[in-house]
């Protein structure tokens, strides 16, 4: 079993539609969870972080956690062409500095 | 705030010649940075991790000797790609944690460097 695992898709939803995207971690003591967004040839740049369960919004974007679960998600509001991307689950365990990233989940998004 | 640089972004070199590759935080202090190498359509993978003033920490199966890391200030730290190989060729990016902010555990990506030997 993978230690951080996403859905690699590609998840494609038309413009102005909600984007959910999906994580599952194996550690049951992480404490840390990051969504990355990567577009082609870049690298990856930080959407949210979220460390208690619930929902974290930020714009049009809106993380939930549940730890009991072992789940991270993602959802996307009002969906753009431009978020068109691969998208990363990451998580820390507690001690240390070690992020575990998952394989991503690529978003198209149709105009 | 949180900005990490990369130098080069990109970078061509003959096989069996050694690359170095910097980064950089800006506007803050990093004593830990990491380096990442990804293949296309794969996703990250960890190489290592830099500590300043102090030897990295390598992952299982990242050679040592052929990718060096030096960590010799706060917001410097160096990969360098001795005696490089075609297999080599990859985008290679580096992180920084902003110790002082106050989610320590947020990682900032550099803008990566694309490696190809040729």
């Amino acid at each position: 079993q993978k230690e951080v695992e996403q859905n690699s898709g590609p998840l494609s939803v038309p413009e102005g539609a909600i984007a959910s995207l999906n994580c599952t971690y194996s550690d049951r003591v992480s404490q840390s969870f990051f969504w990355y967004r990567q577009y082609s040839g870049k690298s990856p740049e930080l959407i949210m972080s979220i460390y208690s369960n619930g929902d974290k919004e930020d714009g049009r974007f809106t993380a939930q956690l549940n730890k009991a679960s072992q789940y991270v998600s993602l959802l996307i509001r009002d969906s753009q062409p431009s978020d068109s991307a691969t998208y990363l689950c990451a998580v820390k365990r507690a001690g240390g500095f070690k992020t575990i990233f998952g394989a991503g989940t690529r978003l198209f998004v149709k105009a | 705030g949180a900005v990490v640089s990369q130098h080069p972004s990109w970078v061509i070199c003959k096989s069996g010649t050694s690359v170095k590759i910097e980064c950089r935080s800006l506007d803050f202090q990093a004593t830990t940075m990491f380096w990442y190498r990804q293949f296309p359509k794969q996703s990250l993978m960890l190489m290592a991790t830099s500590n300043e003033g102090s030897k990295a920490t390598y992952e299982q199966g990242v050679e040592k000797d052929k990718f060096l890391i030096n960590h010799a200030s706060l917001t410097l730290s160096t990969l360098t790609v001795t005696s490089a190989h075609p297999e080599d060729s990859s985008f290679y990016i580096c992180s920084a944690r902003d110790e002082l902010a106050g989610e320590t555990d947020t990682q900032y990506f550099g803008p990566g460097t694309r490696l190809t030997v040729l």
